[in-house]
């Protein structure tokens, strides 16, 4: 296992188009998080799912926006009718329930509404 | 709420040398963690270092050690014999609660010069 990997790695599409993102966490971790960074800032929490269950959502996470964890493995995130304001890179991130939670994350996918 | 701030935008360090970037944040938890995470550029996040914040004693991973000040809210990176590959961006962070989210900062550029 080489860590968290992330799909498509750059997604450019229209306004008003839907996106689907994918990512792949370390396969033994159950919890998964994504998280949004915009340019020069911090990323910033949007959902966090342990296992299957998604357990927390960001008021940041508007209704066109979902997420899923099928069984537990990999995530997908959804945004609908995409606007140039979702322009950032998505980044996802996992980890074990321990304490210590250090999270591992992937490379991020990098979108780019026109 | 948890806010993390880091007050520099860019630092820049001469190869060899030490150099300290400053976070402070504040947080409602009794049992939570710092994080500083390094983002090379067009590279994925890793982590550097972590502090738990019941131990008293800072934490060190190698050239990397933190000033943990408690009481201030005070968590200070400082990189000692700096080389060309710290160049990146540094990210303070905090976890706490149930989900262990992580709070970012907006992040420092430590730029290092040969």
């Amino acid at each position: 296992d080489t860590g968290v990997s992330q799909n498509p790695r750059h997604k450019i599409t229209k306004r008003g188009q839907n996106v689907t993102f994918r990512c792949d966490p370390i396969s033994e971790h159950n919890r998964l998080y994504w998280y949004r960074q915009t340019l020069g800032q911090g990323p910033e929490f949007l959902t966090y799912f342990q296992n299957e269950a998604q357990l927390e959502k960001s008021r940041l996470l508007s209704d066109r926006f979902s997420a899923e964890r099928p069984k537990g493995s990999f995530s997908t995130l959804e945004i609908q009718r995409t606007e140039q304001g979702d322009s950032a890179m998505y980044l996802c991130a996992s980890s074990l329930v321990l304490r210590s939670n250090e999270q591992f994350f992937g490379p991020g996918t990098r979108l780019t509404v026109l | 709420a948890q806010t993390v701030t880091q007050s520099q935008p860019e630092m820049s360090v001469q190869e060899a040398e030490t150099v300290t970037l400053s976070c402070t944040y504040d947080t409602s938890e009794s049992d939570y963690y710092l994080f500083w995470y390094k983002q090379p550029p067009s590279r994925q996040m890793i982590l550097v270092i972590r502090q738990e914040a019941y131990k008293q004693q800072n934490a060190t991973e190698n050239r990397f050690s933190v000033n943990f000040q408690k009481a201030a809210k005070s968590f200070s990176l400082k990189i000692s014999d700096s080389q060309l590959g710290d160049a990146a961006m540094y990210f303070c962070a905090c976890d706490g609660g149930a989900t262990n989210k992580l709070i970012f900062g907006t992040g420092t550029l430590l730029a290092v010069q040969p």
